[in-house]
């Protein structure tokens, strides 16, 4: 059975500062690792991840994977206020060809001014 | 608006009462799924149809739920006999394989809100 395990699961921090979220993950016919960012509603797209070592940057935001070990990190620079919300992480397992994602519990990130 | 149309948004209902949702896809999205997100969790996979096959359900799905694509567009989920533990978000997603074989990547809807008093 797939497994993806996000860490920390809450985070707060004040406006300006950098954080890391973790992100390992067991999956049986990897395809690909992505984040979303899911504020009150639906989860939005923010990375795709399929080779290690080649970072994604968007803005502040930025991901990385690394396929020996099992993990991907997403940093985010400079926070603001509107950076808050659960950041999801995702594995993609193509057995089967049906691409079922296996989602981590998120790591809920507040900033305060 | 051409993503992903959900409705209800919200759902109050009694236990033992039955509810559907409904699930409308990005009209070219050929692959379509329904997840389960309770308070605290990430998304759970419930089952999947491509066109209108459905290919595989998790062992989430109990004899309570059904789904539904007639028509390989618009999906509906029933769940009959609701419990206090159907209480969650319904989120739909839809792909399409151009997406699927380049990354996996989902696109979801706003998600149905149950709440079984």
């Amino acid at each position: 059975e797939d497994k993806v395990v996000q860490s920390p699961l809450s985070l707060v921090v004040h406006e300006g500062d950098t954080v890391t979220l973790n992100c390992s993950y067991e999956v049986t016919n990897f395809r690909s690792l992505l984040w979303y960012k899911q504020e009150k509603k639906a989860p939005t797209f923010l990375f795709m991840l399929t080779s290690s070592g080649i970072e994604k940057k968007s803005g502040r935001l930025s991901s990385i994977l690394d396929k020996k070990e099992l993990f991907s990190i997403l940093n985010i620079t400079a926070t603001q206020t509107g950076d808050s919300a659960i950041y999801l992480c995702a594995g993609v397992d193509s057995g089967a060809g049906s691409y079922q994602l296996t989602f981590g519990k998120g790591t809920k990130l507040s900033v305060i001014p | 608006d051409t993503g992903v149309s959900q409705n209800p948004r919200h759902k109050i209902t009694k236990r033992g009462q039955n509810v559907t949702f409904r699930c409308d896809p990005i009209s070219e999205h050929n692959r379509l799924y329904w997840y389960r997100q309770t308070l605290g969790q990430g998304p759970e996979f419930l089952t999947y149809f491509q066109n209108e096959a459905q290919l595989e359900k998790s062992r989430l799905l109990s004899d309570r739920f059904s789904a539904e694509r007639p028509k390989g567009s618009f999906s509906t989920l029933e769940i009959q006999r609701t419990e206090q533990g159907d209480s969650a978000m319904y989120l739909c997603a839809s792909s399409s394989p151009r997406l699927a074989g380049a990354t996996g990547e989902l696109f979801f809807g706003e998600g149905s809100r149950l709440t079984v008093l």
